[in-house]
């Protein structure tokens, strides 16, 4: 099946740094891939989608300046948190579309972010 | 987008059949039905499809009403490992579409 990985698997990070989280497909070529967001409790929130060689599309009320993401290849895409803060912790998850298997989405392990 | 409606969660016994039910009254003509379920701290994992006829896999079944406006993901025989988040989402078909993911049902499987 398809397999899609996240490093690191989980971060702590000081106020004030940033934090690049990276998330891969493993074997199948991603043109389009999504970052999710989840709190404690709370189901996931889609915060931006990224394409391959373009500008990733954020959702409203998304900063784009504090989350870069970088799609530099069809099987790699990065979030950047920069100058986290305590409310930027939270469940990072992202998923890979699938062209080879209708479009169909497949889930990294996410990324857990603290930071303190 | 197409809205999805859940019970927030159900219960089931180990061994025993789960029949989860989703609704979906304003479907559209184009709107895939995909289930997805997320085990604790984990990233959500596809469990199946379907647009019209039931559809069966390794993991799963799932029953879609002749309207469409409702369906219902059955896990033949719960185990422990089943209990997790399960997300009942809409899809538009052939597009790279996002998921808008709801509240799921937390399912609960007991010895």
């Amino acid at each position: 099946g398809a397999v899609v990985s996240q490093h690191p698997s989980w971060v702590i990070c000081k106020s004030g740094t940033s934090v690049k989280i990276e998330c891969r497909s493993l074997d199948f070529q991603a043109t389009t891939m999504f970052w999710y967001r989840q709190f404690p409790k709370q189901s996931l929130m889609l915060m931006a989608t990224s394409n391959e060689g373009s500008k990733a599309t954020y959702e409203q009320g998304v900063e784009k300046d504090k989350f870069l993401i970088n799609h530099a290849s069809l099987t790699l895409s990065t979030l950047t948190v920069t100058s986290a803060h305590p409310e930027d912790s939270s469940f990072y998850i992202c998923s890979a579309q699938d062209r080879g298997r209708s479009n169909e989405q497949y889930f990294g392990p996410g990324t857990r972010l603290t930071v303190t | 987008d197409a809205k999805t409606t859940q019970p927030n969660s159900m219960e089931s016994n180990e061994e025993e059949p789960v029949h989860l039910p989703c609704n979906h009254s304003t479907i559209s003509g184009t709107d895939y039905i995909h289930w997805y379920r997320q085990l604790p701290s984990q990233g959500p994992e596809y469990v199946i499809h379907g647009l019209t006829s039931n559809v069966n896999n390794r993991m799963a079944s799932l029953a879609i009403a002749e309207d469409r406006k409702s369906s219902t993901l059955i896990l033949h025989r719960a185990t422990l490992r089943d209990a997790a988040v399960y997300y009942c989402i809409l899809r538009p078909h052939g597009t790279a579409s996002k998921l808008t993911f709801g509240t799921g049902t937390r399912l609960q499987v007991t010895l």
